[in-house]
């Protein structure tokens, strides 16, 4: 299995500063992803974050708003960028190991004023 | 795309009786199957994992799951329900192949345990 951390745990942001979200594995996973889970709701994921080169985000999700990097196997970050009170959630940070078990962060947890 | 849903967003059991929390999948091709786990203000935990071996698969804390192909189903189930079992509960569900397929979850089933 793999644990995740992430920092910071919580944060209460401004209108129209930038966040970033670091996520750190315990051991080598193939495939890391990053997930916005909005108050109430689900899982929507954002983007898979490719080690070394740009990440492969979802419709609804561009890099300029969440750019991520992935310099090593085991550590990624995501920014939330010019942020507004509709990027108040929950984001997690999962990784893969094998061919299908996935594990996840505690999660970060971000109120925009 | 592969999908997944449960029915009911919430469930209320009391401590002692069963707990049956439903989730279908949408695929003609048995895909890999998953129950995650989310305690208050904390992150996701996998309970179980169906990837073809067993069809019913034991988790941790007494949870399992059956899968069943002719009903397209893969309902968690646990005999007795602790107070400890009150959280929220994913399904989600992945394509078979390589390692690169993405995980896509259910609305979740929040479960309440009455004393």
């Amino acid at each position: 299995s793999a644990v995740i951390s992430q920092k910071p745990s919580r944060d209460i942001c401004q209108r129209g500063t930038s966040l970033t979200i670091q996520c750190q594995v315990d051991s080598q996973v193939t495939m890391m992803f990053w997930y916005r889970q909005q108050p109430g709701q689900s899982l929507t994921l954002i983007a898979t974050a490719n080690q070394g080169s740009e990440a492969t985000y979802e419709s609804g999700f561009v890099i300029d708003k969440f750019p991520i990097s992935r310099p090593n196997l085991t550590f990624s970050t995501l920014t939330v960028s010019n942020m507004s009170p509709e990027d108040s959630s929950i984001y997690l940070c999962s990784g893969r190991q094998g061919w299908e078990t996935q594990y996840f962060g505690p999660g970060t947890r971000l109120l925009v004023l | 795309a592969q999908s997944v849903t449960q029915l009911g967003s919430h469930v209320s059991v009391s401590e002692g009786a069963l707990v049956l929390l439903r989730c279908n999948y949408s695929s003609s091709v048995p895909p890999y199957l998953f129950w995650y786990v989310q305690y208050p203000n904390q992150g996701l935990q996998l309970l179980l994992k169906y990837t073809s071996a067993a069809t019913l698969v034991k988790g941790i804390n007494g949870f399992e799951a059956e899968f069943k192909k002719s009903e397209t189903s893969f309902h968690l189930t646990k005999p007795s329900a602790h107070m400890s079992d009150a959280a929220e509960y994913f399904c989600a569900v992945s394509d078979r192949g390589f390692g690169n397929e993405k995980l896509t979850f259910g609305t979740g089933t929040r479960l309440t345990i009455i004393p």
